[in-house]
């Protein structure tokens, strides 16, 4: 079946425009994350969803990032007032459950340069 | 707080050589663990993982060991090739409220013909 979708795959903008990104997860997944990965931080978390709780955003690194999950499935992640050091590759993925042992799977990601 | 450390890259080896990617971890729990693979011009995907202390982990002929006393979770190939050329990260994850995984730095590898 389809895995995990994102778009666009690239993105270019302008320091201090919002930008948002959005992740397709595998049809009937409950858990939804976004993580971010840099050649100065490594993969670091954002944001996770699991069904109806509240997400988990202890990731996120200021309240310029912000993320939805609508109807349970489709995900937006928006960055407002872009800065140089947004420029990452965001990755979504999604998993059965929230469980430990679910695997994640990834998307292609996002690649997002601020100019 | 919780912490995956891998050895440093690159690693770059012959064709049908051992390889040993070493894992530890710091944890004030016990975590699932994981070897994830990003492949050059791929996205992340699992290669193993190992959900309990001294489960076993194996895929595509690599092997890692959850070990509890030595907080350890290296990666193992009896024979690598050169279609093993990728970047190799070790995770863990608790699951339920905070079910994010936490990742090594990555370890490139490179296999040479």
């Amino acid at each position: 079946g389809a895995g995990v979708s994102q778009s666009p795959s690239n993105k270019v903008t302008e320091k201090g425009k919002d930008v948002e990104l959005r992740c397709d997860p595998i049809s009937g997944h409950t858990a939804l994350y976004w993580y971010r990965q840099s050649l100065g931080q490594g993969l670091e978390f954002l944001i996770y969803f699991q069904g109806n709780s509240a997400p988990d955003k202890s990731g996120l690194p200021s309240d310029r990032f912000s993320a939805e999950r609508t109807g349970g499935s489709v995900s937006t992640l928006t960055i407002q007032r872009t800065q140089q050091e947004d420029s990452a590759v965001y990755l979504c993925a999604s998993s059965s459950s929230g469980t430990a042992t679910d695997t994640q799977y990834f998307g292609p990601g996002t690649r997002l340069t601020v100019l | 707080g919780d912490s995956v450390t891998q050895m440093e890259g690159p690693v770059t080896l012959s064709e049908e050589a051992f390889l040993t990617i070493n894992c530890t971890y710091t944890a004030t729990g016990y975590p699932s663990l994981f070897w994830y693979v990003q492949y050059p011009g791929e996205g992340l995907q699992l290669l193993l993982k190992a959900t309990k202390a001294d489960d076993k982990g194996s895929n595509k002929g690599f092997e890692a060991t959850y070990r509890k006393e030595t907080t350890s979770f290296h990666l193992e190939k009896g024979s690598v090739q050169v279609s093993d050329s990728a970047v190799y990260f070790c995770a863990l994850s608790y699951g339920g409220a905070t079910n994010k995984l936490i990742f090594g730095t990555g370890t490139l590898l490179a296999v040479q013909p």
